[in-house]
């Protein structure tokens, strides 16, 4: 079992939707990305978490570390919002240092017209 | 200004070759990693390099080998290439205490 589960793993929507995609972790982590990828290939930071929430534009990205899990909504849904997010985690290691991100198999989000 | 670029973004190649990836980050960034995107599109760490000094390496096999000439570049090498190393390869960068990462746009490796 990986230990980022993203749900769905598909969702089409139709534009002006609220869209929800969760992710849940197993691992201690100290830090939570959302991440996204459109289909041209790059990779981009939308939000780094580790408590409560962060709103960028008609993005919101929540965690609860107590029950490992986050959210990714988009408010307003638009079609250039299709891509494919992405949840990562780094996890959290005893003297700290510098660790590489665990991912999810991603959501691929559809938002037609 | 890129943050973090790597070249080339396409690379096709035969079976049996050695070939190089470069990245390099201008954000003044102490750690840089390199994952690999496989045909699924499931993202994986391959190393990371902290301040010169190799941090994980997650039992990739050998003939990959990172190279740091310093802080800014982290390269790539892979020998003797084979047909299940056709991939994406993305190179990122962030800060040592868990700061947020930025991503190269990805280089696609074809082995034929």
């Amino acid at each position: 079992k990986n230990e980022v589960e993203q749900s769905p793993q598909n969702l089409t929507a139709q534009e002006g939707e609220f869209i929800t995609i969760n992710c849940s972790y197993s691992v201690g982590i100290s830090a939570l990305h959302w991440l996204q990828q459109h289909p041209g290939g790059g990779i981009v930071s939308l939000f780094m978490l580790s408590s409560g929430k962060k709103k960028h534009g008609r993005l919101i990205a929540t965690i609860n570390i107590q029950e490992k899990h986050s959210s990714l909504h988009i408010t307003a849904s638009h079609p250039r919002d299709s891509a494919v997010y992405i949840c990562a985690v780094r996890s959290q290691r005893s003297g700290g240092g510098a660790d590489g991100l665990t991912f999810g198999k991603g959501t691929h989000l559809i938002i037609q017209p | 200004d890129t943050a973090v670029s790597q070249t080339p973004k396409y690379l096709v190649t035969q079976m049996g070759n050695d070939k190089s990836i470069k990245c390099e980050q201008n954000l003044g960034h102490d750690t840089m990693y390199w994952y690999k995107q496989d045909s699924k599109k499931f993202l994986k760490i391959m190393f990371s390099y902290n301040n010169k000094e190799l941090i994980i390496n997650e039992t990739v096999p050998n003939r990959f080998s990172p190279k740091s000439p310093d802080k800014a570049h982290l390269n790539l090498h892979i020998n003797s290439l084979e047909l299940g190393d056709s991939a994406v390869y993305f190179c990122a960068s962030s800060g040592t205490w868990n700061t947020e990462a930025f991503f190269g746009q990805g280089t696609r490796l074809t082995v034929v």
